[in-house]
């Protein structure tokens, strides 16, 4: 498809475990975010890659969060040794540059942590 | 710091009934960017509108207008003659003009329009 595509859909782990989330964007675009969208809340942001090189991750909650996009393209986002508060929609978007053209986002994965 | 306020949690209308989504906004920046996102129930967040801080035009698309008004700091959303398709959650956000464009959004107003 020619949209941000994010896997898996649905994710529930138990406490503790690592868990991985995957995001493919649309093709050419440079720039890609991830948020996370508490229930009931707007996204907040986590991490922004250019390319490859992740430029911002200021808003990534602990050292428990790592993002990677290693050759610009499909991204990783990773949780180590979840917690309860962990549990939340994760979206992805991306976007052609970094000129404020508008994000596209893909349907999230939704995380639950039990 | 960038905020984005939206107000109203919720709103029911019937449809054909037209409805206004209220969006304030608070930054220090004189260049930044406004926008509007659409949230079906399906959770993709939908593209609506992008405007920079200054174009305060008002845009009309089909059943849905604009209205941008920097001196009190709103970009409210009109749906004319709502449609139950219109049913989700909507998204005001904003981003500075430079930088890596992060997105910062409200909380959302949910808009159910009933048949």
């Amino acid at each position: 498809g020619a949209g941000v595509s994010q896997s898996p859909r649905y994710k529930v782990a138990k406490r503790g475990q690592d868990v991985a989330l995957r995001c493919d964007p649309i093709s050419g675009h440079v720039s890609l975010f991830w948020y996370q969208q508490a229930l009931g809340q707007g996204p907040e942001f986590l991490t922004y890659f250019q390319n490859e090189a992740q430029l911002d991750k200021s808003g990534l909650p602990s050292d428990r969060f790592f993002a990677e996009r290693p050759e610009g393209s499909v991204s990783t986002l990773k949780i180590q040794r979840t917690q309860q508060e962990d549990s939340a929609v994760y979206l992805c978007a991306s976007s052609l540059n970094q000129a404020n053209q508008p994000q596209h986002f893909g349907d999230g994965t939704r995380l639950s942590i039990l | 710091a960038q905020k984005v306020t939206q107000a109203q949690t919720e709103i029911s209308v019937v449809e054909k009934e037209d409805v206004t989504l209220d969006c304030v906004y608070e930054t220090r920046d004189t260049t930044y960017y406004l926008f509007w996102y659409k949230q079906p129930p399906s959770g993709e967040l939908v593209f609506l509108i992008r405007r920079n801080s200054f174009d305060e035009q008002n845009e009309i698309s089909g059943r849905y207008s604009w209205n941008f008004q920097k001196s009190t700091s709103s970009f409210n959303f009109t749906i004319t003659a709502s449609q139950v398709v219109d049913s989700a959650v909507y998204f005001c956000a904003l981003s500075e003009a430079l930088g890596y464009s992060t997105l910062t959004f409200g909380k959302g107003t949910m808009l159910l329009v009933s048949p």
